[in-house]
This record gives C-alpha cells, sequence and structure tokens, in this order.
C-alpha cells in the first residue's frame, strides 16, 4: 500500500538547522511531485511549495525562499525538507504529500526554543 | 495570490443534519478541492476537482460550485465527521488553503 513515512519530532534551538525526511513507498517515487505543507500550533496549512521528483527542480512559495531547501534521495524514494537558521516561529508541523494530495505523510513537529 | 475564506469558521450539528460550509475565492478559479483533518492526524482529501469523491470517502461527502464559489456538504452529519475542513485551489500560483472550518458533534 502507498505510504509517506517521514522522520521523528525534533527540538532545536534558533539558529540552528533541522533536516525532515519523507520516505515514499508502494508507487514509483518518480511519477509524482512530493510538497511541503506547514501548520503552526492551532493554526491552518499553509503551502510551502514542491519538488519534482522526476529533474530534481524545486519550487517555493515566496515565504519559503531562503532558508528552506527541498531535496531528494531519489535511489531511497525519500524527500526531504532543510530548515537553516530556525526561528521560534519555524515551530510546526510540517508534512509532505504526494503530488494530488491524496497521500500525507504523518507529520513531523519541530520546536523551536532556546 | 487567490485568499480562500471559508464559512462558517466553527460550527456544530446534530446526528443526521446536514451541513454546508462554503469556500469564496478573492477571484475566479477553475477546480475547489476540499481536506479533513481530525486532531492530530494528517489531513486527508475528500473531494478533488470540485466535485468528485476521493478513494474511501463516504458518499454523503459532496462538493460543488464554480467561479468564485464553493461548497462542502455532508448530506448526513454523523460523529465521526467531527474535525476540520478546508478548501484548496491550485488554478493560481501560489497554491493556498482556506483558514479551515472546525465542525462539531452536538
Amino acid at each position: 500500500q502507498i505510504q509517506l513515512v517521514q522522520s521523528g519530532p525534533e527540538l532545536k534551538k534558533p539558529g540552528e538547522s533541522v533536516k525532515i525526511s519523507c520516505k515514499a513507498s508502494g508507487y514509483t517515487f518518480t511519477d509524482y511531485a512530493m510538497h511541503w505543507v506547514k501548520q503552526a500550533p492551532g493554526k491552518g496549512l499553509k503551502w510551502m511549495g514542491w519538488i519534482n521528483t522526476y529533474t530534481g527542480k524545486p519550487t517555493y512559495a515566496d515565504d519559503f525562499k531562503g532558508r528552506f531547501v527541498f531535496s531528494l534521495e531519489a535511489s531511497a524514494s525519500t524527500a526531504n525538507l532543510q530548515i537553516s537558521n530556525l526561528k521560534n516561529e519555524d515551530t510546526a508541523t510540517y508534512f509532505c504529500a504526494r503530488g494530488r494530495f491524496d497521500y500525507w505523510g504523518q507529520g513531523v513537529m519541530v520546536t523551536v526554543s532556546s | 495570490e487567490i485568499v480562500l475564506t471559508q464559512s462558517p469558521t466553527t460550527t456544530a450539528a446534530s446526528p443526521g443534519e446536514k451541513v454546508t460550509i462554503t469556500c469564496l475565492a478573492s477571484s475566479s478559479v477553475s477546480n475547489m478541492y476540499w481536506y479533513q483533518q481530525k486532531s492530530g492526524a494528517s489531513p486527508k482529501l475528500l473531494i478533488y476537482s470540485t466535485s468528485s469523491l476521493a478513494s474511501g470517502v463516504p458518499d454523503r461527502f459532496s462538493g460543488s460550485g464554480s467561479g468564485t464559489s464553493y461548497s462542502l456538504t455532508i448530506n448526513t452529519m454523523e460523529a465521526e465527521d467531527a474535525a476540520t475542513y478546508y478548501c484548496q485551489q491550485w488554478s493560481s500560483n501560489p497554491l493556498t488553503f482556506g483558514s479551515g472550518t472546525k465542525l462539531e458533534i452536538k
């Protein structure tokens, strides 16, 4: 069956970096894009952008240009999200979602606190 | 950026009651998508391309609309439908979500 399994929760200090993974199984990884979605505590969903899993080309929403990097380990059917220079406002759950948003990862809670 | 405004923000319904959630777009969109998110869980796709039911979704859910006005209807409310519902568009970049409608069971 199709699954997106994300890495575990993270506790980081401001200024540090974090890398979140999203491992896909049950389908051909390169057939579908991968999206990233942020959900701050008690808030709604915010689209961060997507990565073309065939070419590796990322596209970032305006609010996520600069400190955010989408990458792939295609041989491992894995998409990654790296956030550098973490800020308190990066505290959120981060979801990966397959191209049609028909399958979602379970989410990764990232907490940024000094 | 297309802003999606959902109404109501919060509502409650009794089992068996009909529920309608509205999503108004700041500009015309060609399609709308709807998601259900239960507390502590990932969002789940309910409706795609405005009115098509996603796989495994009960047929008490339906979607309709065009242009700037779209709606999600639950024909007969069940306790398991208590959740937050989001609309979403990608007719225009960036992809945007509505702010959500929290649906509670009475």
